[in-house]
């Protein structure tokens, strides 16, 4: 079973930009959640889709938005790009989006913000 | 403010020997515990997990203990191999915030042969 998918791996952008960052969760999993990993702040939760819906979201600015598709694909979008957004964004799914189905993570993408 | 903590960076241990990764957490609505470890340019991997119903819970090498009052859980690795290097990260969720996890910052572990 193909693993969870995040593209692209690698992306650098600039300052004021946006960026979108894609997410290809296991097949049959309808959870679909984000998390930004910084050296400082750690990993912290962005937000999470259930069956399209956002479930719950994470303290970030309304510069972050995400949305999940029917087929259980989610991409997050990031306006206006500060330097401090430069962070590995990580993607995770799983099963039922309740507390006994551990999340899977993708490898993440690597933002880096000049 | 930190609520979930794992107040050890890094930790050496000796091939064959116990390995104990420790975590604090302050948030008594967590009710769910995880552990995951994460290699270099790779997501994190779940580990194991357990439930504030239980104290103790077992996968082979690997045994997460809950102490409920003193709102702190612990990982052992038991016999530690070289291949166990990586960083342990502990999380915890409450039970009506579906998948939202708070994570500690971390612990690196080395295994050294």
């Amino acid at each position: 079973k193909a693993g969870v998918t995040q593209t692209p791996r690698y992306l650098i952008k600039t300052r004021g930009q946006q960026v979108t960052l894609s997410c290809s969760p296991i097949s049959g999993h309808r959870s679909v959640s984000w998390y930004q990993q910084t050296p400082g702040q750690g990993l912290q939760f962005l937000f999470e889709y259930f069956s399209e819906t956002q479930r719950n979201k994470g303290n970030f600015p309304g510069r972050f938005s995400g949305r999940q598709f029917s087929n259980s694909r989610s991409e997050m979008n990031v306006s206006t790009l500060e330097l401090g957004d430069s962070a590995l964004y990580l993607c995770a799914s799983s099963l039922g989006g309740t507390q006994g189905s551990p999340l899977h993570f993708g490898n993440g993408t690597r933002l880096t913000v000049t | 403010d930190q609520q979930v903590k794992q107040n050890s960076p890094s930790l050496s241990v000796q091939e064959g020997r116990i390995s104990i990764l420790n975590c604090d957490y302050t948030n008594s609505m967590f009710d769910y515990f995880l552990w995951y470890k994460k290699y270099p340019a790779e997501g994190p991997t779940f580990l194991i997990s357990i439930s504030s119903i239980k104290d103790k819970n077992e996968d082979g090498r690997f045994t997460v203990f809950l102490n409920k009052s003193a709102k702190h859980l612990s990982l052992h690795i038991v016999p530690s191999q070289p291949g166990d290097s990586a960083v342990y990260f502990c999380a915890a969720s409450e039970s009506n915030a579906g998948n939202m996890l708070t994570f500690g910052g971390g612990t690196r572990l080395m295994v050294k042969p």
